[in-house]
């Protein structure tokens, strides 16, 4: 089954706390992507990566870091979260060919 | 750099009635168009695609969006809502060749009352 895993799928930490939030892709896709979804946002895109070793900025990438050291793992970091941060994170997988978006479940962040 | 509006943000309706959701985007070129829908608690799931051919597309669960190219519109219908379709819809685009980000609409939140 075409599968993409987070997690924590739920965390609360406090201001500056370093934290990582793994996302992991059985499919075999070489286009990841991280989102936070906030009400009356939509989704906006974090970083990106088109594959191995090669990650790029999305639209409101201040605050996090990515990795791309293989193909399946695209975890994103938050070296010093603030509550701005709080949000509703997605990591999704795409499929190359017919550009279909494959979503995690989501992990909900809270930054005190 | 392309957007996508949303215009409807809350919508709400009484089981089979009629839907139509609006979305238009701005972007010059050859574009790929989606609507993704969101139940309660859940992930995005995709409901139907377009990346060429004919304009009106089915996708699952009796949903179906026109591409009309003069409007830059994607708007996503259904003629017969139910209780269950209650969820958010989302709205996104890539340009043609899809090597950039997906751009995704602000989102309408649609409440089907029994």
């Amino acid at each position: 089954e075409a599968q993409v895993t987070q997690n924590p799928r739920y965390l609360i930490t406090v201001t500056g706390k370093k934290l990582t939030v793994t996302c992991s892709q059985n499919m075999n896709h070489e286009y990841m992507s991280w989102y936070r979804q906030d009400p009356g946002l939509g989704l906006r895109q974090i970083y990106y990566s088109m594959n191995v070793e090669v990650t790029d900025k999305g639209d409101v990438p201040e605050g996090y870091k990515v990795s791309r050291k293989e193909k399946r793992n695209f975890p994103l970091i938050l070296e010093s979260p603030s509550p701005n941060q709080t949000s509703l994170y997605f990591c999704a997988a795409r499929d190359r060919g017919t550009h279909e978006q494959y979503f995690g479940p989501g992990t909900r962040l809270t930054v005190t | 750099a392309q957007s996508v509006s949303q215009h409807n943000h809350h919508v709400i309706l009484s089981e089979a009635a009629s839907l139509e959701l609006g979305c238009n985007y701005s972007y010059g070129g050859t574009v790929n168009l989606f609507w993704y829908v969101q139940y309660p608690g859940q992930h995005l799931q995709l409901l139907l695609k377009y990346f060429s051919g004919d304009p009106l597309v089915k996708g699952i669960k009796g949903f179906e969006a026109e591409f009309i190219k003069s409007k830059f519109s994607f708007n996503l219908r259904k003629p017969s809502v139910q209780w269950s379709d209650t969820a958010e819809y989302f709205c996104a685009v890539n340009e043609g060749t899809g090597r950039r980000a997906l751009t995704f609409g602000s989102g309408t939140r649609l409440q089907v009352q029994p």
